[in-house]
């Protein structure tokens, strides 16, 4: 199995403020790595996916990047609509998730 | 528009069998490279893809689930089950159905909270 380890597993962040979340994999898992949103009570959003490319109708200030077995997702300024859980998906190997970033208001 | 939805019992009891279906629309389980999965999440804990079923039947498992998760599809009703013996209440959580093309999920249903009690 791949696992997936994301950090840190709490972010506290202000509007405006730039945070990157680090997603690390096992084993080598190429550029097969989605980010996914997640709010309280909703399904997952996906935000990015093949590492860096950006999902349509996703804003800008979301990039991501890596390869091989460490990514990060970047948030260049805070918005207050991004306040939430980030997970990590690969795709190289079966399918595994981390086990969540939650971004909270500081 | 891509439209997926889960539907099931919301409570089960330890040992039963689960049975979910999930009904979508905007896109067709025959179209080559296309596949729906079942994705839960349990409180507190991460994302977990249970099963995954492709446009040509191909089915892919959780390694740790693999003896008690069983994944077909049913293309004349857009519909993909998804079967899970010996139910524990581990197993509670909020059950979603997704879509994928190319191994990363773009659209997801709603989800479908299950409750494992006696």
């Amino acid at each position: 199995d791949t696992q997936m380890t994301q950090s840190p597993s709490t972010l506290s962040a202000s509007v405006g403020d730039r945070v990157t979340i680090t997603c690390r994999a096992s084993q080598t898992i190429g550029y097969w790595l989605a980010w996914y949103q997640q709010k309280p009570g909703k399904a997952p959003k996906l935000l990015i996916y093949k590492t860096s490319s950006l999902e349509s109708g996703v804003p800008s200030r979301f990039s991501g990047s890596g390869s091989g077995t460490e990514f990060t997702l970047t948030i260049s300024s805070l918005q207050p609509d991004d306040f939430a859980t980030y997970y990590c998906q690969q795709y190289n190997n079966y399918f595994t998730f981390g086990q969540g970033t939650k971004l909270e208001i500081k | 528009q891509i439209t997926l939805k889960e539907s099931g019992p919301t409570l089960v009891k330890p040992t039963q069998t689960l049975t979910l279906t999930c009904t979508f629309s905007g896109f067709s389980l025959t179209t080559n490279g296309v596949s729906v999965g079942w994705v839960r999440k349990p409180p507190g804990k991460a994302l977990e893809c249970l099963a995954l079923i492709y446009w040509d039947d191909d089915k892919r498992y959780s390694p740790s689930l693999r003896s008690r998760v069983t994944i077909t599809k049913d293309t004349s009703k857009d519909q993909v089950v998804l079967i899970m013996t010996n139910m524990d209440p581990m197993d509670t959580g909020t059950y979603y159905c997704a879509v994928s093309t190319r191994g990363y999920f773009g659209s997801w249903g709603q989800g479908t909270q299950v409750t494992v009690s006696s």
